[in-house]
């Protein structure tokens, strides 16, 4: 079953806006969460991570808020570009041994009109 | 320049033919994956190389095996392919030195089983 959840499927925004994409998992034992950012035709690629000792992770325009007691996350971004259209996975891991073994959900479509 | 290449980028094959989709790297990385990708699930992972010759099975490793008798090269193989396996490859690399623990990951492979 999907370990990892995510939600909405697509989320269309006006540019300007802030758009949130919200993530869930089930397994207490996730202690890191990267979200990756993947345009057509292409590999994912690393944006944006947190550890679960945190509750909140900013860099740049993108903000990921921690809730661990809910098991649940959410990417926030801010002042969306046309630039930021892409599909964005959440994922989710242990620590220690199985540190590389990423769980994803089924991603998030973002569409930014100009 | 930190890259990971795949090839082919497409190929076609019928029921019943052998696959073999290669991947390289050149950060020297230590730990690379395959995995797949379907519209809906996400990503899944396939399997795992944590180096030469020490590979360990993902989440859906049934019907592929892999190669790895150099750091630098990552093969997937379906022996006998199915129509079920037509799908998206992605391979990935990444290192357990790095402290950001991001997967590099190449511009996939089009597989389709007919």
């Amino acid at each position: 079953q999907q370990q990892v959840r995510q939600s909405p499927q697509s989320l269309t925004v006006w540019e300007g806006e802030t758009a949130i994409l919200n993530c869930s998992y089930e397994d207490s034992t996730f202690n890191y969460f990267p979200w990756y950012q993947q345009f057509p035709g292409e590999g994912p690629a690393l944006l944006i991570s947190i550890r679960s000792v945190s509750d909140k992770k900013e860099d740049g325009r993108f903000t990921i808020f921690f809730n661990k007691r809910e098991k649940k996350l959410s990417l926030h971004i801010t002042d969306s570009q046309p630039g930021d259209s892409a599909t964005y996975f959440c994922a989710a891991s242990a620590g220690g041994s199985a540190l590389g073994r990423l769980h994803f959900g089924a991603g998030t479509q973002l569409i930014v009109i100009p | 320049d930190m890259k990971v290449t795949q090839m082919p980028r497409y190929l076609i094959k019928r029921m019943g033919e052998n696959v073999l989709l290669e991947c390289g790297q050149d950060m020297s990385h230590e730990t690379m994956y395959w995995y797949r990708q379907d519209p809906g699930l996400g990503l899944q992972l396939i399997y795992i190389s944590y180096d030469v010759d020490s590979n360990s099975e993902g989440d859906i490793p049934k019907g592929y095996r892999v190669s790895r008798k150099k750091r630098e090269h990552f093969s997937l193989i379906l022996d006998s392919a199915k129509t079920n396996q037509t799908s998206v490859y992605f391979c990935a690399s990444s290192s357990p030195t790095e402290s950001s623990y991001e997967q590099y990951f190449g511009p996939g492979t089009r597989l389709t089983v007919l």
